[in-house]
């Protein structure tokens, strides 16, 4: 079974103070790792997809990497308005499998 | 503009009485799906679509079901729903060769 695990649950920043959320995953034949963005309220919007790996891809603010058990979404000197849920989530077949989300908080 | 579209937004009904959350989607996907969130679960996918007449179970498909007779239409039906089915509610969409899915708003759906 396609496991995903996120952490931490919730991170709470300063503005500028550079983090890393966490994204564990077993899968039976990797398609591809998702990183999405999700705000109150709203539904998750698409933010990076990685294949291998060794891939890495960057989005502002945000760089997100791949290995083979894990990937990670980094932040550098985040601002208030990168406040929201992080999910991440794995295909295998024709399914997503997605993690808990981890809750950025942060503070100017 | 590419979107997805929901309908109901919100809806608050009783046991037993079905129900039909609408989703459309203009950007001519072929694959189609839903969601549900709920707090600690996370979201798990209940049906989704290759394609028209095409449909598959996901994680947690029991008490829903589902059509697929147009492209850009993926309605969720919930036959005789139960408090249990409270939760909020997501369909996504996306070409078949790109895993990038486009999400609905949500449905907040409560069932008293």
């Amino acid at each position: 079974e396609d496991q995903v695990t996120q952490s931490p649950e919730a991170l709470r920043l300063q503005e500028g103070e550079s983090s890393s959320l966490n994204c564990s995953y077993t899968v039976s034949g990797l398609r591809g790792l998702f990183w999405y963005r999700q705000d109150p309220g709203k539904g998750p919007e698409f933010l990076f997809t990685l294949y291998s790996a060794g891939e890495e891809k960057e989005k502002e603010r945000l760089k997100a990497t791949l290995t083979k058990k894990e990937s990670f979404l980094h932040i550098t000197a985040p601002k208030p308005e990168d406040s929201a849920t992080y999910l991440c989530a794995v295909q295998a077949r024709n399914m997503l499998t997605f993690g808990g989300g981890t809750r950025l908080m942060v503070k100017p | 503009e590419a979107q997805v579209t929901q309908n109901p937004r919100y809806l608050i009904t009783v046991t037993g009485k079905k129900l039909t959350v609408t989703c459309s989607q203009n950007m001519n996907h072929e694959y189609m799906s839903w969601y549900r969130q709920d707090p600690g679960l996370g979201l798990r996918q209940i049906y989704y679509s290759m394609n028209v007449e095409v449909t598959d179970k996901g994680d947690v498909p029991e008490g829903y079901k589902v059509s697929r007779k147009e492209k850009r239409n993926f309605p969720l039906i919930l036959e005789s729903p139960s408090p249990n089915q409270t939760s909020l509610y997501f369909c996504a969409s996306r070409g078949l060769n790109t895993g990038e899915l486009f999400f609905g708003e949500g449905s907040r759906l409560t069932v008293l």
